[in-house]
């Protein structure tokens, strides 16, 4: 089974500060994902990545950062926390492998941080 | 561009049917995805559809007509466990794209 895991599943965070979240996947997946989860606006991408030290804004990107130095590992920078990034955070990953379903994400299960 | 509209909640009771409906615009067509999502937790695959036609499993079925850009979600004999988010969601290059979620509730 594709396991997806993220660092924290609750984070407190003060405005101004700077947050780090992590997501690891553990099937050698080429592209990660960045979403972010809000009540009435349903998932939104923040930003993605092809492959190691590769990334492409998503639809959302303002106020976020990303860094992918390992395969397995993205992670998403929040360079100065602010009350409006108060969300659900979600990571995913898929493959580029051929196959039925080859555009199927699979999901980690989440960080729901708040920003005080 | 690609836009996706489901209905935003849907109640049911035990042991009902229920029929989620969405439909969609995209500019490429490369088939369509249901997740369900429960409160608090991560969207879970359900269904894969590319061709026309209706897709079975178990109690779960999707229907996809990519000529009228429509799709739904079939789910029979309902239990109170299938109280949940079910997203619409269509391809977009790399990316996906989610609809905004249909919340089902399950009454006894």
């Amino acid at each position: 089974d594709v396991k997806v895991t993220q660092s924290s599943r609750y984070l407190v965070k003060r405005t101004g500060e700077k947050v780090f979240l992590e997501c690891v996947q553990d099937m050698d997946h080429e592209n990660m994902f960045w979403y972010r989860q809000d009540p009435g606006l349903g998932l939104r991408l923040i930003y993605f990545s092809y492959d190691v030290k590769m990334k492409e804004k998503g639809d959302i990107p303002e106020g976020y950062s990303v860094s992918r130095e390992k395969k397995e590992r993205f992670s998403l920078i929040l360079e100065s926390a602010s009350t409006n990034q108060t969300s659900m955070y979600l990571c995913a990953s898929r493959t580029t492998r051929l196959g039925s379903y080859s555009y199927e994400q699979y999901f980690g299960p989440g960080t729901r941080l708040t920003v005080t | 561009g690609q836009n996706i509209d489901q209905p935003t909640e849907m109640t049911a009771t035990e042991g009902a049917i229920v029929q989620i409906n969405c439909t969609y615009q995209t500019s490429g067509f490369n088939g369509l995805f249901w997740y369900q999502q429960h409160a608090g937790e991560a969207p879970t695959f359900l269904s894969y559809n590319v061709l026309d036609g209706l897709e079975e499993k178990g109690r779960f079925s999707s229907f996809l007509s990519r000529s009228k850009g429509y799709s739904y979600l079939l789910l029979k004999e309902l239990q109170m466990k299938d109280s949940a988010s079910y997203l619409c969601v269509i391809p977009a290059g790399t990316a996906l794209i989610f609809g905004k979620g249909t919340t089902l509730s399950v009454s006894s």
